[in-house]
């Protein structure tokens, strides 16, 4: 089975507009965490935002909003106000604990379209 | 502060070559991670070190191997290159391994195998 799961290969948003990024995961680790991340057409992979699986609130960082829901598994990603520059592959990942240590998991991706 | 970098930027081998990839963490950080990015697809984790030795591997055939460096810089060696081989090859650092901590990348050396 899949650890991490983004069932949307392709969005489209408007300008201005909030977007939301499905991930759900697969772990029995209680101790993990899920991660964002954002791959321009020029590769470099771009840290957004950071969930551990005992944080008690919602990570946020600027207008990125991480929609985490423990009981279904899911870290969606939220972003809010889109940007013609946010076009890009978004990828959602997790680190579980030591029985795979230093291993992320990564999804296959969505990729995002802002449109004018 | 430097980030992480990766040396080549880009890489053309013919089949049965060796690689040699470099990644340069940045200053503090003492794991280093390695992933393998094919065309289109997601990452696969590849290998990681951390003060010097490989603490975990992931699911790629032993001519794929490394080393890390007193000065936590590492190489990442391909050896009897194939033409799946051909994928952005990712570099990525961190101060120490938890489920927490963020991992930062370098911008990647593409390996395209011939």
């Amino acid at each position: 089975a899949q650890k991490i799961t983004q069932t949307q290969p392709g969005m489209f948003v408007q300008e201005k507009e909030a977007v939301t990024l499905d991930c759900t995961y697969d772990t029995s680790d209680p101790s993990y965490g899920l991660f964002w991340y954002k791959q321009p057409s020029s590769g470099e992979m771009i840290f957004l935002i950071y969930q551990g699986s005992y944080d008690q609130q919602n990570a946020t960082e600027g207008r990125y909003s991480l929609n985490f829901q423990k009981a279904r598994k899911s870290a969606n990603l939220v972003i809010s106000a889109s940007q013609l520059g946010d076009s890009a592959m978004y990828f959602c990942a997790m680190r579980e604990g030591p029985t795979n240590a230093g291993k992320s998991t990564f999804g296959d991706g969505t990729t995002l379209t802002v449109k004018p | 502060e430097a980030g992480v970098t990766q040396s080549p930027t880009h890489l053309i081998k013919t089949r049965g070559q060796q690689a040699t990839l470099r990644c340069s963490p940045i200053s503090g950080h003492t794991s280093v991670y390695w992933y393998q990015q094919a065309l289109g697809l997601g990452l696969q984790f590849l290998l990681w070190y951390d003060e010097g030795e490989e603490r975990n591997r992931g699911n790629f055939p032993p001519r794929f191997s490394g080393r890390q460096f007193p000065n936590y810089s590492s190489e990442l060696n391909v050896n009897a290159l194939e033409l799946e081989d051909s994928a952005l090859y990712l570099c990525a650092s961190s101060l120490v391994h938890a489920p927490g901590p963020e991992a930062f990348f370098g911008q990647g050396t593409r390996l395209t195998v011939v």
